[in-house]
């Protein structure tokens, strides 16, 4: 089975610096996605960053980049230039291409301090 | 584009009624949707994956009599809570995806439903 870890409950970041938030995983697969999902307050999960494991090129959305490593099983987000509204919990997720299902960590609590 | 409305946002019932929640994909056909629950604090849990036309695919533990999933149409699914009660309560959030050339890919939310059961 595949399982998610987030071994980071909570982060803080000054707002404009940048912050590193971890996630590694586990799966026998050789085919599948990994994301990065934002929450904020408002409890709406917003696709942040999407990352097929094929691909060796590390995905990045403007301020949001990944660091994958896959002999690692690591899969760690970078939020640069950070801003209030980057405050939220954020949910790594392992998704199957099998199944289609997603398998998410526990989740790190990000605040951003002014 | 990839937009997932849920409806209702609140609901409060009494123990023992049920209560129906909607999921739709409002700019894109959805082959499969699934159900997940939230407690406060804590990661979302998958309760049910279900395809258009066809039965929902529990996961263990979930009941399928309690938590009955209809999947009409390529842009709507709906989950009804029976018989409700107060350790129902949650946060319920759908999530809808596509498959293209035999892959699923990626899931996109609704805004979620409190249920409050009295």
């Amino acid at each position: 089975a595949q399982t998610v870890t987030q071994s980071q409950p909570e982060m803080s970041v000054q707002e404009a610096e940048t912050v590193t938030l971890s996630c590694t995983y586990d799966t026998s697969e050789s085919d599948y996605y990994l994301f990065w999902y934002k929450q904020p307050p408002s409890r709406q999960m917003i696709l942040v960053i999407r990352q097929e494991a094929y691909k060796q090129q590390n995905a990045t959305e403007n301020r949001f980049s990944v660091n994958f490593q896959k002999a690692a099983k690591s899969f760690s987000l970078k939020i640069s230039d950070s801003q209030l509204g980057d405050a939220a919990m954020y949910f790594c997720a392992y998704g199957s291409s099998n199944t289609g299902k997603l398998i998410f960590g526990q989740g790190t609590t990000l605040q951003v301090k002014p | 584009g990839a937009v997932v409305s849920q409806h209702p946002s609140w609901v409060i019932c009494k123990s023992g009624t049920s209560v129906k929640i909607e999921c739709r994909s409002l700019d894109f056909q959805a082959t499969t949707m699934f159900w997940y629950r939230q407690f406060p604090k804590q990661s979302l849990m998958l309760m049910a994956t279900s395809n258009e036309g066809s039965k929902a695919t529990y996961e263990q533990g979930v009941e399928k009599d309690k938590f009955l999933i209809n999947h009409a149409s390529l842009t709507l699914s709906t989950l009804t809570v029976t018989s409700a009660h107060p350790e129902d309560s949650s946060f319920y959030i759908c999530s809808a995806s596509h498959v293209a050339s035999g892959r699923p890919l990626t899931q996109y939310f609704g805004p979620g439903t409190r249920l409050l059961v009295l």
